[in-house]
């Protein structure tokens, strides 16, 4: 079975510091892809950033980051610079190519952003 | 470019009652998704399309939901009939497809469904 693995049901960071959620993953497969995803109260999910598994680089998105560690199975997002806009679920997705890139989710990490 | 639609955005009905939900997405994406939020967890896959054929609804319960997708571009979704554990948002995603076009998904804002 894939399974996705947020250990951190909530978060909390202060305006303008660094906050990094936590994300493991379980699969056999070589070819995947690996997503950050914000979910506002508004409902819609919105990308963050996005890892290919065959790029060993960390993807960077203006002031969020990853920690990829295809070994370990690990896949961390780090907010920068954090902002009261940054409130939020933060869900981590797995994708393989071995299910015509269907997304498997985490349970998610609520973020709170305090002044 | 327009993002992908879903209708309705709330709907409350009974249990044992029926309910449809539609989903527009991009023009041109020919992949669409359904996915199941219970609240407090992730999104659920309910069923893959690829143009108008399905590509996976093995987590699609069978027995009282059923979708499809006609000339490849509008989709619904149907729950006939409904159970209180059904009580969910229900997201809809479309995105373009090619071997290594992964390249995320554009989500709609989800029908709020609450079974009473």
């Amino acid at each position: 079975a894939q399974t996705v693995t947020q250990s951190q049901p909530e978060m909390s960071v202060q305006e303008a510091e660094t906050v990094t959620l936590s994300c493991t993953y379980d699969t056999s497969e070589s070819d995947y892809y690996l997503f950050w995803y914000k979910q506002p109260p508004s409902r819609q999910m919105i990308l963050v950033i996005r890892q290919e598994a065959y790029k060993q680089q960390n993807a960077t998105e203006n002031r969020f980051s990853v920690n990829f560690q295809k070994a370990a199975k690990s896949f961390s997002l780090k907010i920068s610079d954090s902002q009261l806009g940054d409130a939020a679920m933060y869900f981590c997705a797995y994708s393989p190519s071995n299910s015509g890139y269907a997304l498997n989710f985490g349970k998610g990490t609520s973020l709170l952003v305090t002044p | 470019e327009a993002g992908v639609a879903q209708s309705p955005r709330y709907k409350i009905i009974e249990k044992r009652q029926s309910v449809a939900f539609w989903c527009n997405p991009i023009s041109g994406h020919a992949t669409l998704y359904w996915y199941q939020q219970i609240l407090g967890q992730g999104p659920k896959l309910l069923i893959q399309f690829q143009n108008n054929g399905v590509v996976d609804d093995s987590q699609l319960p069978k027995d009282r939901f059923s979708a499809e997708r006609l000339k490849g571009v509008d989709s619904t979704l149907k729950i006939q009939p409904a159970k209180l554990e059904d009580s969910a948002v229900y997201l809809c995603a479309s995105s373009l497809w090619s071997v290594r076009a992964n390249y995320g998904y554009t989500f709609g804002s989800g029908t709020r469904l609450t079974v009473v």
